[in-house]
């Protein structure tokens, strides 16, 4: 089952602009991941952030998580056109490391 | 270069008859998932196998089968496909363990008539 929500559903911004998508999860967790899906093709992982952490930054990604809202955010800075995807956070559960994800954000960076 | 892989693409199949799509690794993972995606929806777990071991999705329809006859190959096998089958099937892998990481295939898009 679906894990939260992710907000907002669609995103579109201008290239060289800023894109922020928040996500929200139900259960305790351990880390939070990040995937990126480009139109038709499987994921890519973009960033885990561990539940001690608050803020983790990687290249032009930045991610936060508030485990007392249970919510977590990922910032792409200076946008560009290939960053046009969808965005879904995921949590993880079980000693297979199972990835629940949330219902994803889709992001169109405009040229 | 080290991958997930997913055969085919694109499979077309008639309501009814069964279908079996593939995953192959070059990774040497010891965990294959199968994920089922629905249009405009997020992907949703079905099951997966950790080494021999097959885990199964509470939620999972009985319709829905795997096999992993060794590390590098996983099936899904879907024994009579519905209208409501069709969907991209996402296979990934992680190393299990303390990380965390899936790596996906591209996705085998299947259409039901």
């Amino acid at each position: 089952s679906q894990q939260g929500e992710e907000d907002p559903q669609a995103l579109s911004i201008q290239e060289g602009e800023n894109a922020t998508m928040n996500c929200s999860y139900k259960t305790s967790i351990n880390n939070l991941q990040w995937y990126r899906q480009n139109s038709g093709r499987g994921l890519v992982h973009l960033i885990l952030i561990r539940s001690n952490e608050r803020e983790k930054h990687s290249g032009r990604l930045r991610v936060t998580l508030d485990t007392s809202k249970k919510s977590s955010s990922l910032l792409i800075t200076a946008s560009r056109a290939a960053d046009t995807a969808s965005y879904f956070c995921a949590t993880v559960s079980g000693s297979a490391r199972q990835l629940t994800f949330g219902s994803g954000t889709q992001l169109t960076v405009l040229p | 270069d080290a991958m997930v892989i997913q055969n085919p693409r694109y499979q077309v199949t008639q309501f009814g008859k069964p279908v079996t799509l593939s995953c192959s690794q070059t990774l040497n993972h010891n965990v294959m998932y199968w994920y089922q995606q629905k249009s405009s929806q997020a992907p949703k777990l079905l099951f997966h196998y950790y080494d021999k071991d097959f885990n199964n999705e509470a939620d999972t329809p009985d319709n829905f089968q795997s096999r992993r006859p060794n590390t590098s190959f996983c099936f899904l096998d879907i024994r009579s496909p519905g209208l409501g089958d069709a969907a991209m099937y996402l296979c990934a892998t992680s190393t299990g363990g303390s990380s965390y990481e899936q790596y996906f295939g591209p996705g085998t898009r299947l259409t039901v008539t």
